[in-house]
């Protein structure tokens, strides 16, 4: 099945730091979703994004299709942007793999 | 729409013992997944369905779990006899359309088997 990766697997933060998130895939796919799991162990989408850019206050999320990665930046982070953010591919089997997520910390 | 609704919440069985889990998917959406989270193995695929038809089930780790989804409204997962290694969390989420729409997923269900 299609491949993901995600990187870093961790990442610190000082509160008002930004960053970005990557998530490589091993196949075209049809569609791809960023989740933020909270502390609490809750999936909240934060976008659907196969192809182009989308912004949501300070996150926003590029995929770049034809080279098979996408992007989630945050700017401006705050502590509750702590927890793990997971990338999301359906392939062309329609089945939806995660990556093995980027755990952020952002620290007062 | 109060989301993908899964039951319960917490589950603590005895090794053996069969366990069923519960999902209640957004009304109209046609696709179910099943997954596991586990510290070791991330988010795990077990099954998906389309229009309540099983459509890949090889991520069902084995015999002993099996998924049901009688009609649009409701799914199951069963795993009979349970064992201490399938304590994980298990979430369910449904989409419109599989393949072409967002997934959104219930709060999952914390499965402790002693």
């Amino acid at each position: 099945g299609i491949q993901v990766e995600q990187s870093p697997p961790d990442l610190i933060l000082q509160e008002g730091a930004n960053s970005t998130l990557r998530c490589n895939f091993s196949d075209s796919v049809n569609n791809l979703q960023w989740f933020h799991q909270n502390p609490w162990g809750q999936l909240i989408n934060l976008f659907y994004i196969p192809s182009g850019t989308k912004q949501n206050g300070r996150l926003s999320a590029t995929t770049v299709a034809t080279e098979r990665y996408s992007l989630l930046y945050i700017s401006s982070s705050q502590t509750t942007d702590s927890g793990v953010y997971f990338c999301a591919v359906e392939g062309n089997n329609n089945d939806m793999r995660f990556g093995a997520g980027t755990r952020l910390t952002v620290k007062p | 729409d109060a989301g993908v609704i899964q039951s319960p919440r917490h589950e603590v069985t005895e090794m053996g013992q069969e366990v069923t889990l519960r999902c209640k998917p957004i009304s109209g959406h046609n696709s179910l997944f099943w997954y596991r989270q586990t510290m070791m193995r991330g988010l795990e695929l077990l099954i998906y369905f389309n229009n309540n038809v099983p459509i890949d089930d090889s991520g069902m780790p084995e015999d002993r779990f099996s998924a049901k989804m009688p009609n649009a409204s409701f799914s199951t997962l069963k795993i009979q006899p349970s064992e201490p290694r399938d304590s994980a969390v298990y979430f369910c989420a449904s989409s419109i359309q599989v393949g072409s729409a967002e997934a959104f997923f219930g709060q999952g269900t914390r499965l402790t088997v002693v």
